[in-house]
């Protein structure tokens, strides 16, 4: 199945930016990409959507090159509160656009 | 803000059971999804309906079943359960079912078959 591709795993500190990097080659014309957020024993959690270029938020920043084959999730200022798992989803065309998400990235912020 | 409320948040079943999980959305979202999720493995699509009555398969949909009666509910069935259906299940809904789809999750079920 052509799916996304995140890293498994990144730890951070209190205060620092992080970038995640999710890989999309399937992506459909028609796609937007999107990111959520999931904590332990919770569904998860709408944090970012965009289709080209840069999209920021109240939490995050979402920035996705012309080719749209990927994108960068960006959360300033990390805090503890932050530690989660990071999904990004986006429509596969050899699916008939049908939602897929990555397998996450478990995101660790330490003091 | 939309609400996605699933009946159980813990269950325990014995293998051949037949378990029923309800999920209920307050929005009148025309999609709605069941999910489940394993670690390693993310979450993957088990069934989605787009509407009234009609199912479409997910990428697991094998040992499952679901039914969409009311626009509001949807039933994710287990007919026969088996100790590999322990599981967190999610489900969620959406608006619209174009590129800029936006699930709302519930807080899910988790599943154990004995």
């Amino acid at each position: 199945l052509a799916k996304t591709t995140q890293p498994i795993s990144m730890d951070s500190y209190e205060g620092q930016e992080v970038n995640i990097t999710c890989s999309h080659n399937n992506i459909a014309t028609n796609d937007y990409i999107t990111w959520y957020q999931q904590f332990p024993s919770q569904g998860p959690r709408f944090i970012i959507q965009g289709y080209k270029t840069k999209v920021t938020n109240e939490v995050a920043s979402l920035f996705i090159p012309a080719d749209r084959k990927s994108s960068t999730l960006s959360l300033p200022r990390v805090s503890l509160s932050d530690t989660a798992v990071y999904y990004c989803l986006v429509g596969d065309k050899n699916q008939g656009g049908k939602l897929i998400f990555g397998q996450g990235t478990e995101l660790s912020v330490k003091p | 803000d939309v609400k996605v409320t699933q009946s159980s948040r813990y269950l325990v079943k014995r293998t051949g059971e037949k378990v029923f999980l309800e999920c209920v959305q307050d929005m009148d979202h025309e999609n709605m999804f069941w999910y489940r999720q394993d670690p390693g493995l993310g979450l993957r699509l088990i069934y989605f309906s787009y509407d009234v009555k009609m199912k479409e398969k997910g990428d697991i949909p094998e040992g499952y079943s679901v039914s969409r009666e009311k626009k509001e509910r949807f039933s994710l069935i287990l007919e026969s359960a088996s100790t590999n259906q322990t599981s967190m299940y999610l489900c969620a809904s959406s608006f619209t079912r174009s590129g800029a789809n936006v699930l709302t999750f519930g807080a899910g079920s988790r599943l154990t078959v004995l």
